[in-house]
């Protein structure tokens, strides 16, 4: 079976760095999605990681170890914006989602 | 291109009574799922389909049923609604996996609040 970790609840302010952090175990891999959700809105894609190492999408980062069951979502230049829940997901079979519970992003001015 | 669709936004039901909750993408996408989020338990699959005709059950399918007549429509329905089935509902799709190597990201619809008293 597949289990996420991820922290509940962040706090940041405007203009700071934050990395949330997301540990999992499965049976397989086969990468490793970061999405978006602002409150009351859908999920959205951010990123999508299966090899080792640090992608950059402007802002946002993601990191991903194989080895260790860990990747983390590293966000620059935080804007108000950017306080949401972000959830950390493994795909399994069809493509299908197994999520972890989200970690809740505050950015404070 | 609108994307993921989902009626309806909101509905309140009694303890009992039966609904249906429709999906429409316009994608093309082969693929199709149904969550369901509740505060801090995350996004959990309920039911998918793997192209027109097909379903199978995810995570949490009890007291849900669903169906994909049409490739571009997947509905879930609820027979007898239960108060622990308040929550809120997503659908999401995504196309066939073409290349090994390669991913397909899910694409979500904008969700529908039921509340079941």
């Amino acid at each position: 079976g597949q289990n996420i970790d991820q922290p509940t609840e962040m706090t940041a302010t405007e203009g700071a760095i934050v990395q949330i952090n997301c540990t999992y175990q499965t049976s397989g891999f086969n990468g490793l999605f970061w999405y978006q959700q602002h409150a009351g809105e859908a999920p959205t894609f951010l990123s999508y990681n299966v090899l080792d190492g640090l992608e950059e999408k402007g802002r946002f980062s993601s990191f991903l170890s194989r080895s260790k069951g860990y990747s983390y979502l590293l966000l620059k230049e935080l804007q108000m914006k950017d306080s949401a829940s972000y959830l950390c997901a493994v795909p399994t079979g069809f493509q299908k989602l197994v999520f972890g519970t989200g970690t809740r992003l505050l950015v404070s001015p | 291109n609108a994307g993921v669709t989902q009626t309806p936004k909101f509905r309140v039901l009694k303890t009992g009574q039966s609904m249906t909750l429709l999906c429409a993408q316009d994608m093309n996408h082969e693929y199709m799922y149904w969550y369901r989020q509740d505060p801090g338990m995350g996004l959990r699959l309920i039911h998918y389909s793997v192209g027109e005709g097909t379903t199978a059950k995810g995570e949490v399918p009890d007291g849900y049923n669903v169906s994909r007549l049409k490739k571009q429509n997947f509905l879930l329905g609820l027979e007898s609604a239960a108060p622990s089935q308040t929550s809120v509902y997503f659908c999401a799709s995504s196309p066939d996996r073409a290349i090994p190597s390669s991913y397909n990201e899910q694409f979500f619809g904008p969700g529908t609040r039921l509340t079941v008293l």
